[in-house]
């Protein structure tokens, strides 16, 4: 159980291109996604929190209109790149939260997914 | 000062050894505690998690918090190579019930053959 897949696994574009990326809870419903950027030999940073039905929450420094995030239902989250540039760059990882978590709020992460801007 | 904070290592250490990860952390509030297990390339996969002080065992996992002390650890017994990779410790953050954990910066773990 548990299981969060994401598509693409990996991509490669062109500067200047809009590139979307999809996180499915496969087996439970996720009232709440994050959505993590990895950048090589760093740990994890949280760019910003997707709760189903409602506007994300962006970490301070993320930008929003660049980095477009819908949640529009209880099993997917869409993360789009806008204008895509080479320092986008990254691991791009979603996890996500069971609406019937415990107080612990385990999160289940996705496979990841590598973008790649030339 | 980071919310959370680790060696990044690496720690190296002989096939079937204890290999003892460190964690610390700032927010007080914090009520619970995950490590993760990230091998290069790949997303992070939940070894366990920890809310009491004291200890946890999972198999050959033991996980340790101290909440005076602002203090997780992670002991790995009998060590194998497979066990090579990154590991994460993370917080959940008192603000709010966002669920949004805070992750320290990672400890390479080497174990040698």
């Amino acid at each position: 159980g548990a299981v969060v897949s994401q598509h693409p696994s990996w991509v490669i574009c062109k500067s200047g291109t809009s590139v979307k990326i999809e996180c499915r809870s496969l087996d439970f419903q996720a009232t709440t996604m994050f959505w993590y950027r990895q950048f090589p030999k760093q740990s994890l940073m949280l760019m910003a929190t997707s709760n189903e039905g409602s506007k994300a929450t962006y970490e301070q420094g993320v930008e929003k209109d660049k980095f477009l995030i819908n949640h529009a239902s209880l099993t997917l989250s869409t993360l789009t790149v806008t204008s895509a540039h080479p320092e986008d760059s990254s691991f791009y990882i979603c996890s996500a939260r069971a609406a019937s978590s415990s107080s612990y709020n385990e999160q289940f992460f996705g496979p990841g997914t590598r973008l790649t801007v030339l | 000062q980071k919310e959370v904070e680790q060696n990044s290592g690496p720690l190296s250490v002989p096939e079937g050894a204890i290999a003892s990860l460190n964690c610390t952390y700032s927010d007080r509030g914090s009520q619970s505690f995950f490590w993760y297990r990230q091998y290069s390339g790949k997303s992070p996969e939940l070894i366990m998690f920890i809310y009491s002080n004291g200890d946890k065992e999972d198999g050959r996992f033991t996980a340790q918090l101290n909440k005076a002390s602002q203090y997780v650890s992670l002991l790995i017994r009998d060590s194998q190579p497979s066990d090579s990779a990154t590991y994460l410790c993370a917080g959940r953050g008192s603000s709010g019930n966002t669920g949004k954990l805070i992750f320290g910066q990672g400890t390479t773990l080497q174990v040698k053959p």
